[in-house]
């Protein structure tokens, strides 16, 4: 299986803000990565698709990169509302395997 | 609009089966695999398996294969996911997910992340 390798596990930052996570794979998965954000008791949302493109409706402050083993999340101007916890996805092939999680606190 | 709907929260006494289930609406059933995806108290996310509404393959993790099973009925567009054998440690959120048809690409298949989610389903384990 592929192992995912998240860091950092938690982020202090505040508003305004510019913050990047990041996520290591085994073994490469071309761009086949997707970022999602989890607010407490609610389902993930998708953020970033194909390691580098903006699910709809997600504001431009998100973006990703890379390719391959290692990528990157990244909040340009962090918001209140982007207090949260954060997961990639390598969709490479089955199984799908999630990152640890990244807790953005304030 | 596009919805997943899931069934609602339930109780299981250890050793017995759970079933959960996952409407969606909005799109068309069939062109979709269905994912299930579970989360622990205070824990990450776990793949469990996938189904393909259509022709009824399934791939399941090694860690639930034996315990979980994986359905769907195209009349309903309704998927499901029942585990049985339960244990304390499956307490958890059940949430499933949907994603694209794997497609050929380059002799090989080019597989897609999880683009919507339901709303979770928690289940509960315990004596």
């Amino acid at each position: 299986d592929i192992q995912m390798t998240q860091s950092p596990s938690s982020l202090s930052a505040s508003v305004g803000d510019r913050v990047t996570i990041t996520c290591r794979a085994s073994q490469g998965i071309r761009n086949e990565l997707d970022w999602y954000l989890q607010k407490p008791g609610t389902a993930p949302e998708r953020l970033i698709y194909g390691a580098s493109s903006l699910h709809p409706g997600v504001p431009s402050r998100f973006s990703g990169s890379g390719s391959g083993t290692d990528f990157t999340l990244t909040i340009s101007s962090l918001q209140p509302e982007d207090f949260a916890t954060y997961f990639c996805l390598q969709h490479s092939g089955y199984p799908f395997t999630f990152g640890q999680g990244t807790t953005l606190e304030i | 609009q596009e919805q997943l709907v899931q069934s609602g929260a339930d109780v299981k006494k250890p050793g017995a089966s759970v079933k959960v289930s996952c409407k969606a609406s909005g799109y068309l059933f069939t062109v979709y695999h269905m994912h299930w995806v579970r989360q622990a108290p205070g824990q990450g996310l776990e793949w469990m398996g996938r189904i393909n509404p259509n022709l009824k393959d399934t791939d399941y993790a090694q860690k639930f294969q034996g315990r979980v099973t994986m359905t769907s009925d195209t009349s309903t567009s309704t998927a499901y996911m029942e585990l049985s054998a339960l244990r304390s440690d499956d307490t958890a959120i059940y949430y499933c997910a949907r994603a694209p048809a794997p497609r050929p690409k380059l002799g090989t298949y080019y597989y897609y992340g999880l683009d919507l989610w339901g709303q979770g389903t928690t289940v509960t384990v315990s004596s």
